[in-house]
């Protein structure tokens, strides 16, 4: 089975403060993702990247930037968290049409 | 720019009854992918079926279905015989095949889908 793990699954930090959410597939994938989940919203897509060191933004990158130094780790930074990026995070990897989804992590920025 | 449009942000049924989850999608591509995913309350997103633009039948998963209608470019998720751990939010999602839109996956809104007893 495939498995994408993300560091946390509940996540409070404080506004200002830099974040670190790390993401791990055993799968060796090309591909991986970050999403946020907001109500209403659906997932949008914040960062991906098809290779070691390669990544491009998504729809919503803003406020938001990427890691991948090896094939599986994609970490999302956030620089300074603000209280708009309160969010569950999404993380994915994939290999051709099938898309893995990790646990998520739900972030609160007070 | 593609778009997925989930026009029921909540639906009910009873149990053992058939629902259906609409979602209208949106591109210029020719070839393209659509996909339906369940989101339990823990979080995890599951992976139920797909359909490619160009298959000619309507894809089934057991107790899923999609009604693919190209022209009026629908691709509605039936579900057969709701048990209650349907009970869920379903997310319609598509995947292009032009520079840039062929690694990304765009989602509609959501429905959460209630299954009563």
């Amino acid at each position: 089975d495939v498995k994408v793990t993300q560091s946390s699954r509940y996540l409070v930090k404080r506004t200002g403060e830099k974040v670190f959410l790390e993401c791990v597939q055993d799968m060796d994938h090309e591909n991986m993702f970050w999403y946020r989940q907001d109500p209403g919203l659906g997932l949008r897509l914040i960062y991906f990247s098809y290779d070691v060191k390669m990544k491009e933004k998504g729809d919503i990158p803003e406020g938001y930037s990427v890691s991948r130094e090896k094939k599986e780790r994609f970490s999302l930074i956030l620089e300074s968290a603000s209280t708009n990026q309160t969010s569950m995070y999404l993380c994915a990897s994939s290999s051709g049409r099938d898309r893995y989804f990790g646990p998520g992590t739900r972030l609160t920025v007070t | 720019a593609q778009k997925i449009t989930q026009t029921q942000p909540g639906m009910f049924v009873q149990e053992k009854e058939a629902v259906t989850l609409d979602c209208t999608y949106d591109t210029s591509d020719q070839s393209y992918g659509l996909f339906w995913y369940k989101q339990p309350s823990s979080g995890e997103m599951i992976f139920l079926i797909y359909q490619g633009s160009y298959d000619e039948q309507n894809a089934t998963e057991g107790r899923y279905s999609l009604n693919f209608q190209k022209a009026r470019k629908s691709a509605n998720l039936v579900i057969s015989a709701s048990q209650l751990g349907d009970s869920a939010m379903y997310f319609c999602a598509m995947r292009g095949s032009s520079s840039g839109s062929a690694r990304q996956l765009t989602f509609g809104s959501g429905t959460q889908l209630t299954v009563l007893p």
